[in-house]
Parts: structure tokens; sequence; C-alpha cells
């Protein structure tokens, strides 16, 4: 398998529930990013993570946790969501966050988890 | 205050009709201008990425040029496969971090 895989890719929950988003890349990549895409709105970014260290948190609510064990994979993390945060969920990857050539910042994208919140 | 804007919101072409998609920004640190592609339900595409006023890429009916306040996204002769949503973005020196316009929406009918 290639690129970047989230799933699942559809994911419905209620405001108490707990679940988890899983992306992967298999491009060999040492940055990756968490987005929202809401509606008529530009994406936002929520997370980086830099060879596995977190980078930027772009004032997330605390009901998102995000986890990056490996440059491989990262997880988002979701509890007692509100319905206001149904969104798509996009993960994305590149070969590393801000220095490092004009190829570096590139980045490739999931084809995203769609979250609705009861 | 760091900005882009994307015109228009919504584009309507016919086949062969070619036309222009504008992203307006201002910005410090300027890391790169890019260009994404993004079909209903998938995640964007990456496409261009510019650095520098002046520099031009293209890609089969696509090119992409930059000055120092703005980037246009060229299209020749659309298809209706082109019909997609086409995002910019700014990128930074820090922290790899890429800010996102609210796209505009080509439909491009036969």
């Amino acid at each position: 398998e290639t690129g970047v895989t989230q799933t699942p890719r559809h994911l419905v929950m209620g405001m108490t529930n707990k679940k988890s988003l899983k992306c992967e890349q298999h491009l060999g990549h040492n940055a990756m990013y968490w987005y929202k895409q809401s509606a008529k709105k530009p994406l936002e970014l929520m997370f980086v993570y830099n060879f596995k260290e977190q980078t930027e948190n772009n004032s997330v609510p605390s009901r998102f946790s995000p986890e990056c064990p490996n440059s491989s994979h990262l997880f988002l993390h979701l509890h007692t969501l509100q319905p206001e945060d149904s969104a798509l969920y996009l993960c994305a990857s590149s070969p590393r966050a801000g220095t490092g050539g004009k190829g570096a910042n590139i980045q490739y994208f999931g084809a995203g988890t769609r979250l609705s919140v009861l | 205050e760091d900005q882009v804007t994307q015109s228009p919101e919504a584009l309507r072409l016919q086949e062969g009709e070619s036309s222009s998609l504008n992203c307006s920004y201002t910005v410090s640190g300027l890391r790169g201008l890019f260009w994404y592609r993004q079909d209903p339900g998938k995640g964007p595409e990456f496409l261009f990425t510019l650095y520098s006023a002046g520099e031009e890429k293209e890609k089969e009916r696509l090119k992409a040029t930059l000055t120092k306040k703005e980037s246009f996204l060229h299209i020749t002769a659309p298809k209706p496969e082109d019909s997609a949503t086409y995002l910019c973005a700014l990128g930074y020196n820090q922290g790899g971090k890429l800010i996102f316009g609210q796209g505009t929406e080509l439909s491009v009918k036969p």
C-alpha cells in the first residue's frame, strides 16, 4: 500500500463516546499533520509532528488528543466531542516540517475521515 | 496578519474555455506557495509549489505563476475531468505549516 492511509473513512459518534482516528504513511516521511475541514471553511491546521515530536498545536481543544508513536503513524483520540466538531479530518505527511530544502514542506494528504457527532 | 484569499469562489466553464484562478496573499517569511486539487470526498492532491516571484510551473492543462502578491492558476482548454476544488496555501519558514485559502470550485461542462 502506498501514500497516506486514513481509517476509518466514516465515523459517527455520540457526544460521550471515545474514539480514535488512525493515519499511516508509506512515503518514508518524518513529519505528519492533522487538519480539520469544515463545510465552506478553509482547511485548519490542528497539529504538527516532526520526527515524532509535536511542534505545533494550533489552539486545539483538549477533547482532541494526538499521538505519534513513530514517524509512520499518527492518531487522533477523540472524547466528549461537540456537534460542531463534525467535519472531515485530514492527515498529511511531508519529508520534514520546516527547513530542509524546497521539497521538504510538500504535504501529501490522505482521503480523510468524515466524522459526525450526534 | 498573514492572509490568503482565493477568487472566484466558484467558476463554471464550458469545455475548452480557458480561464484563471487567483490566489492573493500577504505573508511574512513565505516558504512556498502551494496549489492543490481536491475532488469531492477525497483529500487534497498536490499540484505545484512556487518559491519566488516570476516562477512558473506547468502540468498538462494547468500553469501556475507567482508574483510578490498573488498567484494564478491558468487552465487552458479545460475538460470535464478538471472539475474540482482548487486550493492554494502559504508555506512558512518555521514549522512546516500551510495556511490554506477557502478554495475555488471549478465546474467544466461538456
